[in-house]
């Protein structure tokens, strides 16, 4: 079976433009989860979903990012007006349900914003 | 949430058995110990969990005494491709699990 996939893998924009990320999570999986990781460190929560219903947006860094899960299964991670200091490498993982599941993680989508 | 804290680099040979430990002082009745390994350019990859004494698979063994203070993770007689970074988290039960990570410790696996 398909693991959690991410698209773009790599994303380059110009400062102030909007970017979207996608990530498609494991089929059947019901929760979904989005981390930022910086380069020589862990990743840090953003934001959850459990099916199409966002839990936690306690991680997100401001206003300019925005997170949906519409129909519980594909998500959307959106950054407004990007700034340079988003540039980072965008992850996600999906878990069967909330709990102490385990956490599948994709490969990634690194942004930089030039 | 319990704040974990491991070594952040440790050199080993391949065929040796290499354990890092994590502290965590401050977990919670409620709180599993879990571990994930990262190689580079890709997503953390867990590897085992276990709440207390000792827990087996095919990967590693992780040994947590009963205070729950700290737990070790066991790789036994590791391979080059064993090189990686290590997180020790601790994971709350219940509903919003999002997972905290720390800076890891990069194993080197030399010849």
């Amino acid at each position: 079976g398909a693991g959690v996939s991410q698209s773009p893998r790599y994303k380059v924009t110009k400062r102030g433009q909007d970017v979207a990320l996608r990530c498609d999570p494991i089929s059947g999986h019901v929760s979904l989860y989005w981390y930022r990781q910086a380069l020589g460190q862990g990743p840090e929560f953003l934001t959850y979903f459990n099916y199409e219903a966002q839990q936690d947006k306690s991680g997100l860094p401001n206003d300019r990012f925005s997170a949906e899960r519409p129909e519980g299964s594909i998500s959307t991670l959106t950054i407004q007006r990007t700034e340079q200091r988003d540039s980072a490498m965008y992850r996600c993982a999906s878990s069967l349900a909330g709990g102490s599941e385990t956490q599948y993680f994709g490969p990634g989508t690194r942004l930089l914003v030039l | 949430l319990a704040k974990t804290t491991q070594p952040i680099s440790m050199d080993s040979y391949e065929g040796q058995e290499v354990n890092i430990t994590c502290s965590h002082n401050n977990i919670a009745t409620n709180d599993y110990i879990t571990w994930y390994q990262q190689f580079p350019s890709q997503g953390p990859r867990f590897i085992i969990q276990g709440y207390k004494t000792k827990v087996t698979n095919e990967v590693a063994s992780l040994f947590i005494p009963a205070d729950r203070k700290s737990s070790t993770l066991s790789l036994p007689r590791v391979s080059l491709s064993d090189t990686a970074v290590y997180y020790c988290l601790v994971v709350p039960t219940g509903a919003g699990n999002m997972l905290t990570f720390g800076g890891g410790t990069r194993l080197m696996v030399k010849p």
